[in-house]
């Protein structure tokens, strides 16, 4: 089944403990991108990745890294979490984001909680 | 720097009737747009998107939205809304990195929520 999968589905933190979201995809999709979704805000990019050692910063970059080694995972850092960081976060993967077939799949959610 | 706005925070609609929800946006170059419905406890479904050509777009579940770059808008519209419709809606621009080497940074709008009821 074509999917995107995110672990943990929840999480409460303390402050500055380092914490990592994983988020994999088995389509083979060049394209995965991160993002927090707060009430009122709708989601904000945080970090996208056209492919393959190519990362680039959203809209909201600060506090978090992330990386893609290889195609299949892109997964978000919280290098020292802050209560702020509190919030609901979505990955997602696309075959290409401006090309057929251009759909983003979107991971069930991680919600965070950091105390 | 680009930014959606979604002036309706929420809109209540009665099945049947019809929809318009309203995006602006602003950007300086030729936008990419797209719009995005989320059920509640579930990811975002792509509706709708609109790169070049023609501007009145079609997309799935009879949605369809206009561009209309003198106004710098993109409206969503339905004729007849299904109480099915109810979720919440998002308006997003993909613009160019600083490099202007890719257009994977996607901006979205605030929301809407609509209630549909019967």
């Amino acid at each position: 089944e074509a999917q995107v999968t995110q672990n943990p589905r929840y999480l409460i933190t303390v402050t500055g403990k380092k914490l990592t979201v994983t988020c994999s995809q088995n389509m083979n999709h060049e394209y995965m991108s991160w993002y927090r979704q707060d009430p009122g805000l709708g989601l904000r990019q945080i970090y996208y990745s056209m492919n393959v050692e190519v990362t680039d910063k959203g809209d909201v970059p600060e506090g978090y890294k992330v990386s893609r080694k290889e195609k299949r995972n892109f997964p978000l850092i919280l290098e020292s979490p802050s209560p702020n960081q509190t919030s609901l976060y979505f990955c997602a993967s696309s075959l290409s984001i401006l090309a057929a077939p251009y759909e983003q799949y979107f991971g069930p959610g991680t919600r965070l909680t950091v105390t | 720097a680009q930014s959606v706005t979604q002036p309706d925070i929420h809109i209540t609609v009665s099945e049947g009737a019809s929809l318009e929800l309203r995006c602006n946006y602003s950007y300086g170059a030729t936008p990419y747009l797209f719009w995005y419905v989320q059920s509640p406890g579930q990811g975002l479904q792509l509706l709708l998107k609109y790169f070049s050509g023609d501007t009145l777009v079609q997309g799935i579940k009879g949605f369809e939205a206009e561009f209309k770059r003198s106004q710098s808008s993109f409206n969503l519209r339905k004729p007849s809304v299904h109480w099915s419709d109810a979720a919440e809606y998002f308006c997003a621009v993909a613009t160019a990195n600083a490099g202007g080497t890719s257009y994977g940074k996607l901006t979205f709008g605030q929301g809407t929520i609509l209630t549909v009821h019967p």
